[in-house]
């Protein structure tokens, strides 16, 4: 859905805690999914994708995992680091078609 | 290999004066995407090009705003007549057909 200028959600984590950041997503026909991270003053930067014909996929100290059943996406972050606090995007994409749709977002803070 | 350039990274107009925003994508890519992204919110789609096309163009305002890839030389998003709430950091995306796309580090447009 669009946002409608919320503040974001916030998730703060101690350094060297695992992270867990969740989306939802609500178009059935998505098929594709990537995760962005949002450094302050920077555009959007990939971090990593996944396909709907998995249900996991592993990155360097990141994991994203798919449930189409409940339309649910998260993004694991092994080890958090002050360098991962951000804001973090899900977003998803519709048959193959170029238009990505980007979730609202949430604020990783990560506490040393 | 250079990344998705914008210029000018920071731009302030005054009421009823034009803005334009140039993107350069990244070398090999003929997909074009502009976003808008207010405070403490997600991206949202404005309009998708390639080479001296508009594909979709179904989050652009129907005034003011237009945007262009032609052939040689970058993007460029025009506003016309700007308002207050025309500020924004807008970000430019580029990608290959059916792949991820990168981002530019954004311009942020004041409006006075």
């Amino acid at each position: 859905g669009e946002s409608v200028g919320l503040h974001l959600p916030t998730l703060s984590v101690q350094e060297g805690d695992n992270s867990i950041i969740n989306c939802a997503y609500s178009n059935s026909a998505s098929d594709y999914f990537i995760w962005y991270k949002q450094e302050s003053g920077k555009g959007p930067q990939f971090i990593i994708d996944i396909r709907s014909n998995m249900d996991k996929r592993q990155g360097q100290r990141v994991t994203v995992l798919l449930n189409k059943t409940v339309k649910h996406l998260s993004l694991q972050i092994a080890a958090t680091q002050p360098g991962d606090s951000a804001v973090y995007f899900c977003a998803e994409r519709a048959g193959g078609y170029q238009k990505v749709t980007f979730g609202i977002g949430t604020k990783l803070q990560v506490i040393p | 290999n250079a990344g998705v350039m914008q210029n000018p990274r920071h731009l302030v107009r005054r009421r009823g004066q034009e803005a334009r925003l140039r993107c350069s994508p990244m070398k090999g890519h003929s997909h074009v995407y502009w976003y808008r992204q207010l405070p403490e919110e997600g991206l949202k789609f404005m309009v998708y090009l390639q080479k001296e096309n508009i594909i979709d163009e179904s989050g652009m305002p129907k005034e003011r705003f237009s945007a262009e890839f032609p052939k040689e030389g970058p993007s460029i998003l025009r506003i016309q007549q700007v308002v207050r709430g025309d500020s924004a950091a807008y970000f430019c995306a580029s990608s290959r057909p059916d792949n991820e796309q990168f981002f530019g580090p954004g311009t942020r447009l004041t409006v006075l």
